[in-house]
């Protein structure tokens, strides 16, 4: 497989439920993000991993809880979500330094509804 | 603070026509990248242009080009000769290297191209 890859696509939950998005780069990258899009709004960035280091947490509520076990996967823990957490999870990866443009490569989205 | 605007929320074009999407910015920083993503519906977002902001040729990739207005903060994406695969959102995003990891989206402009 190439490029990035999230699973699943579309995730359905009620809101006292657990679970999980997995997302993986088979990129090379050293960074990897987590964004939400909801409808009307602009792309929400919501962690940032560099090399697997937490580097931005965009006040977040604790009921997302990233999780970077290598430079590859990412995964965005969920638990407790409240209704208006319903929207498209979007992971992406970039080689990102000063000296180069470091454009993201994203995957296709966690489609996720709470009910 | 890093903005980004994008004041068309939708458009459309006759296919084979010339469409310009919109997108101003704000940065402080003298060095930045900018970037056009596209979103077609419930697909991958993909990159589209990218322009360095040092440079002051317009990016142009086939039938994308843009307009960078470095002194007016402005960054068009002008697409010929439309196709209809080009119905989709257009993401315009800012990028500074000091925030290397940090981009900036507008809210998108939905396109959608008539036959």
């Amino acid at each position: 497989e190439t490029g990035v890859t999230q699973t699943p696509r579309h995730l359905v939950m009620g809101m006292t439920n657990k679970k999980s998005l997995k997302c993986e780069q088979h990129l090379g990258h050293n960074a990897m993000y987590w964004y939400k899009q909801s409808a009307k709004k602009p792309l929400e960035l919501m962690f940032v991993y560099n090399f697997k280091e937490q580097t931005e947490n965009n006040s977040v509520p604790s009921r997302f809880s990233p999780e970077c076990p290598n430079s590859s996967h990412l995964f965005l823990h969920l638990h407790t979500l409240q209704p208006e957490d319903s929207a498209l999870y979007l992971c992406a990866s970039s080689q990102a330094r000063r000296s180069n443009t470091g454009e993201l490569f994203f995957g296709e989205g966690s489609r996720l509804t709470v009910l | 603070a890093q903005t980004v605007t994008q004041s068309q929320p939708e458009m459309s074009v006759q296919e084979a026509e010339t469409v310009t999407l919109s997108c101003t910015y704000d940065t402080s920083e003298s060095n930045y990248y900018l970037f056009w993503y596209k979103q077609p519906p419930s697909r991958q977002m993909i990159l589209v242009i990218r322009q360095e902001a040092y440079k002051q040729q317009n990016a142009t990739e086939n039938r994308f080009s843009v307009n960078f207005q470095k002194a007016a903060k402005s960054f068009s994406l002008k697409i010929s000769d439309s196709q209809l695969g080009d119905t989709a959102m257009y993401f315009c995003a800012l990028r500074s290297p000091s925030g290397t990891y940090k981009y900036i989206f507008g809210t998108g402009t939905r396109l959608k191209v008539l036959a």
